[in-house]
């Protein structure tokens, strides 16, 4: 059964810096895994999807990079601003399957 | 611009009710798809539908049905509502086919509380 991991489950970050979000996953055989956005009360905003045969995708200040062998993926958020807060999902899914298995987050705050 | 949409956004219903959340895909969707989140465990996948009429339960479908009549249109239920029930409930959307490699979209949410 996949499990997917997000450490740490809150992080805390001076404006204008570079910062790093960790996933990790126990089954590599994955079809893709997506980075969500939530914001606090609301529904996940899609922020990226990588498929298994990509190692990155970017958009705009994010980019998101996927290692299948090791079962990691990194969300890397350049000069960080006060929007950014929020807390930031990954979720893969599996092979034979369309569900989602989600972490249980990071809770980024960027602090003006 | 991609929409799903939820019936409502604050719901408070009492023990034993029989309650319905209705969730809205304008995308033509085969896919739909509904989450409990709950502070510690995440999002947990209760049921999805690939096609209307049909459904498959997910990893915690006891004490909900659902029904999708229309390919737009799925609705959660709630057949004897339980404290423990009292969470954030999501739906989401894709676009079919085998692989599962299509992005899933959101709706923003209702949030139940049983009393």
């Amino acid at each position: 059964k996949q499990e997917v991991t997000q450490i740490p489950a809150a992080l805390s970050v001076p404006e204008g810096e570079n910062l790093v979000l960790n996933c990790s996953f126990t089954d590599s055989a994955i079809y893709n895994l997506q980075w969500f956005r939530q914001d606090p009360g609301k529904g996940l905003t899609s922020l990226l999807l990588i498929q298994s045969s990509q190692r990155e995708q970017t958009s705009g200040r994010l980019n998101a990079s996927l290692d299948k062998s090791s079962g990691r993926s990194t969300l890397y958020i350049a000069a960080s601003q006060p929007g950014d807060s929020a807390t930031y999902l990954c979720a893969a899914v599996g092979v034979g399957n369309e569900k989602l298995t989600f972490g249980t987050g990071t809770r980024l705050t960027i602090i003006p | 611009d991609v929409k799903v949409t939820q019936s409502s956004r604050y719901l408070v219903k009492r023990t034993g009710e029989k309650v319905f959340l209705e969730c809205v895909q304008d995308m033509d969707h085969e896919n739909m798809f509904w989450y409990r989140q709950d502070p510690g465990l995440g999002l947990r996948l209760i049921y999805f539908s690939y096609d209307v009429k049909m459904k498959e339960k997910g990893d915690i479908p006891e004490g909900y049905s659902v029904s999708r009549e229309k390919k737009e249109r799925f609705s959660l239920i709630l057949e004897s509502a339980s404290t423990n029930q009292t969470s954030m409930y999501l739906c989401a959307s894709s676009l079919g086919g085998a692989g599962g490699v299509y992005e899933q979209y959101f709706g923003p949410g209702t949030r139940l509380t049983v009393t």
